[in-house]
């Protein structure tokens, strides 16, 4: 399969733990963004990165928040003290080209206790 | 700061067009309509794009009206696995990347 994947595809942790998701977008895809969407609504952006450079975050990505991609392959995205209002999808999609048009993955769904 | 708004859900008999339509009053001159879907559990899925004219690939069409203001994804014979949330996305080109802004999307029932 030559899509954007994900994983976990799920993770249960207590608050205040720290949790963190992998994302291997398409292989010749140079851009990739993360989402977060919570239930009934559609996905919100979180962070753009272009090869390995992050250029973009939104102010929803408090401090507790960290999105890394080394060497503009697989990103990561890990959440430090884990809140409740954290439970959510979180999405990674990535593109390539002109037209921008994003693929996404299946998603991670995080839920806190 | 949505910029698309759509009806919450809709219904549709199976064999029938899907018309789902979609308002986007502050859209600028460069801005993209994108319309994807997402059915449970799953990411968001393509469907088409659009700037000024009208679209058309295996999936849907798109119609997008001459002032821009609104459009319309078209599935033409809607089927019982089409039944999904669908999302019309503005696409804005800022300084240094494409942002895509979601509205809450529209839940489609196709129904036998």
């Amino acid at each position: 399969d030559t899509g954007v994947s994900q994983n976990p595809r799920h993770k249960i942790t207590k608050r205040g733990q720290n949790v963190t998701f992998r994302c291997d977008p398409i292989s010749e895809h140079n851009r990739l963004y993360w989402y977060r969407q919570t239930l009934g609504q559609g996905p919100e952006f979180l962070t753009y990165f272009q090869n390995e450079a992050q250029l973009e975050k939104s102010r929803l990505l408090s401090d507790r928040f960290s999105a890394e991609r080394p060497k503009g392959s697989f990103s990561t995205l890990e959440i430090q003290r884990t809140e409740q209002g954290d439970s959510a999808m979180y999405l990674c999609a990535s593109t390539t080209g002109t037209t921008d048009t994003q693929y996404f993955g299946p998603g991670t769904r995080l839920t806190v206790l | 700061d949505a910029k698309t708004t759509q009806p919450p859900s809709m219904d549709c008999a199976e064999g029938r067009a899907a018309n789902l339509p979609c308002n986007h009053s502050t859209i600028s001159g460069n801005e993209y309509v994108y319309w994807y879907r997402q059915i449970h559990s799953q990411g968001p899925q393509y469907i088409i794009h659009g700037l000024k004219n009208n679209e058309t690939n295996e999936m849907a069409s798109l119609i997008i009206t001459e002032d821009r203001k609104s459009s319309t994804l078209i599935l033409p014979h809607a089927t019982l696995r089409d039944t999904a949330v669908y999302y019309c996305i503005v696409r804005v080109s800022l300084y240094n990347f494409n942002k895509f802004y979601f509205g809450s999307g529209t839940k489609l029932n196709v129904k036998p």
